[in-house]
């Protein structure tokens, strides 16, 4: 089956540091959507990006799908505590009416 | 609006016992699922649906069983629970419109020992 990848799997930044995760897949991604999951929460959704080559910001994050819809990546410009969790992408397919969900990137910020 | 609700919060089963994994929304969603998510882990589809009374296999579909008998309820039935089961589920809803986020509940934690 399709197989979502994220990587990396863990990231350690100090407070006011960039952060990046990536999200790839060897097939062709349907609608890439992105969540983020708090320790001990569940997973709520932080945006949805269809077309190739789409860019999409909310306050200092940035979604990136690229131009052959293989890969997409999430951007967090000078984290803050608050952004501590854990990054889920997913490939919605639209036809079938579910999602994948890459193994997630879980970022920890020290203070 | 409740959203998604999710019973129990916590369960401990022991080997062999069966038990139901309620879901209930109340965003009259066509779109249900159920995931596991064991620690450290994403999240495996288990079983979705896309209108009452469809049901499909997800990705880990074995030992685990669904019914969708209303739009509102999508329940989860473990049959002869093993360790392996222990991982924590989550009932999602979605639309079949705009962006097709998934509304999750809060979780069942379950411990089969």
């Amino acid at each position: 089956g399709q197989q979502v990848m994220q990587i990396p799997q863990y990231q350690h930044v100090q407070e006011g540091e960039d952060f990046t995760t990536y999200c790839n897949s060897s097939t062709t991604l349907s609608n890439i959507q992105w969540y983020k999951q708090r320790p001990g929460g569940h997973p709520v959704f932080l945006i949805q990006l269809v077309k190739s080559g789409e860019v999409k910001k909310q306050k200092r994050l940035t979604f990136q799908f690229g131009e052959a819809k293989k890969n997409s990546s999430l951007h967090i410009t000078a984290t803050q505590t608050t952004d501590v969790g854990t990054y889920f992408c997913a490939d919605y397919n639209t036809n079938a009416g579910k999602s994948t969900f890459g193994d997630g990137t879980t970022l920890t910020v020290k203070p | 609006n409740a959203g998604v609700t999710q019973t129990p919060k916590f369960r401990i089963l022991k080997i062999g016992q069966s038990m139901t994994l309620q879901c209930t929304q109340d965003m009259n969603h066509n779109y249900m699922y159920w995931y596991r998510q064991d620690p450290g882990m994403g999240l495996k589809l288990i079983y979705y649906s896309v209108g009452a009374g469809i049901t499909d296999k997800g990705e880990v579909p074995n030992g685990y069983n669904v019914s969708r008998s209303t739009t509102e309820d999508f329940p989860l039935r473990l049959e002869l629970a093993a360790p392996s089961q222990t991982s924590v589920y989550f009932c999602a809803s979605s639309s079949r419109q705009g962006a097709y986020e998934q509304y999750f509940g809060p979780g069942t934690r379950l411990t089969v020992t």
